[in-house]
């Protein structure tokens, strides 16, 4: 295991349209975290969760987004009704509780 | 509410030159601190943390120094490299790490 796998890498999608991004924890970490980033910001916190359990969700999670961790392994976020605003970078994080988190390289999204 | 602010970039040195990047830190409780680098390109990469008060974390010739009387934790490097070129970004996590809140970043460049 070499460490968070996300995909895609990039996306472009209509205004409108759903889409869905998965992210790949290091195998043994029972957290996962997911981030988003905007151009020359750093990144914000959207949710995590332990095993399958999504424990805390961020305001900035509006309910198109939708997150989940069904096997307490991989995770998948998915936004509906795509909008301009959700254009960023989502990034992925998976740590052991307690200690620190590692990153993937994340998925750029360009909603146009 | 917890944050981190970091000084404005970009920070232009040439090699071997002294870095230091400005962070403080806001929180109700009692942070561990850390310091990621983002390569271009490239996710996150934890570069240093320090969990308490008075701890160093230090890491590639790096180093910073959790000093909760001023609250913050300033990032140096001695004779920085052009491989060293790179946005860096504080962060704080509070609670067991169950998320991490990050400054905006700092883009370091670093010209031979």
């Amino acid at each position: 295991d070499t460490g968070v796998s996300q995909d895609p890498r990039h996306k472009i999608t209509k205004r409108g349209q759903n889409v869905t991004f998965r992210c790949d924890p290091i195998s043994e970490h029972n957290r996962l975290y997911w981030y988003r980033q905007t151009l020359g910001q750093g990144p914000e916190f959207l949710t995590y969760f332990q095993n399958e359990a999504q424990l805390e969700k961020s305001r900035l999670l509006s309910d198109r987004f939708s997150a989940e961790r069904p096997k307490g392994s991989f995770s998948t976020l998915e936004i509906q009704r795509t909008e301009q605003g959700d254009s960023a970078m989502y990034l992925c994080a998976s740590s052991l509780e307690g200690s620190e988190a590692f990153f993937g390289q994340g998925t750029r999204l360009t909603v146009v | 509410g917890d944050s981190v602010t970091q000084m404005e970039g970009p920070v232009t040195l040439s090699e071997e030159a002294f870095l230091t990047i400005n962070c403080t830190y806001t929180a109700t409780g009692y942070p561990s601190l850390f310091w990621y680098v983002q390569y271009p390109g490239e996710g996150l990469q934890l570069l240093l943390k320090a969990t308490k008060a008075d701890d160093k974390g230090s890491n590639k010739g790096f180093e910073a120094t959790y000093r909760k009387e001023t609250t913050s934790f300033h990032l140096e490097k001695g004779s920085v490299q052009v491989s060293d070129s790179a946005v860096y970004f504080c962060a704080l996590s509070l609670y067991n790490f169950n998320k991490f809140y990050f400054g905006s970043g700092t883009k370091l460049n670093v010209k031979p």
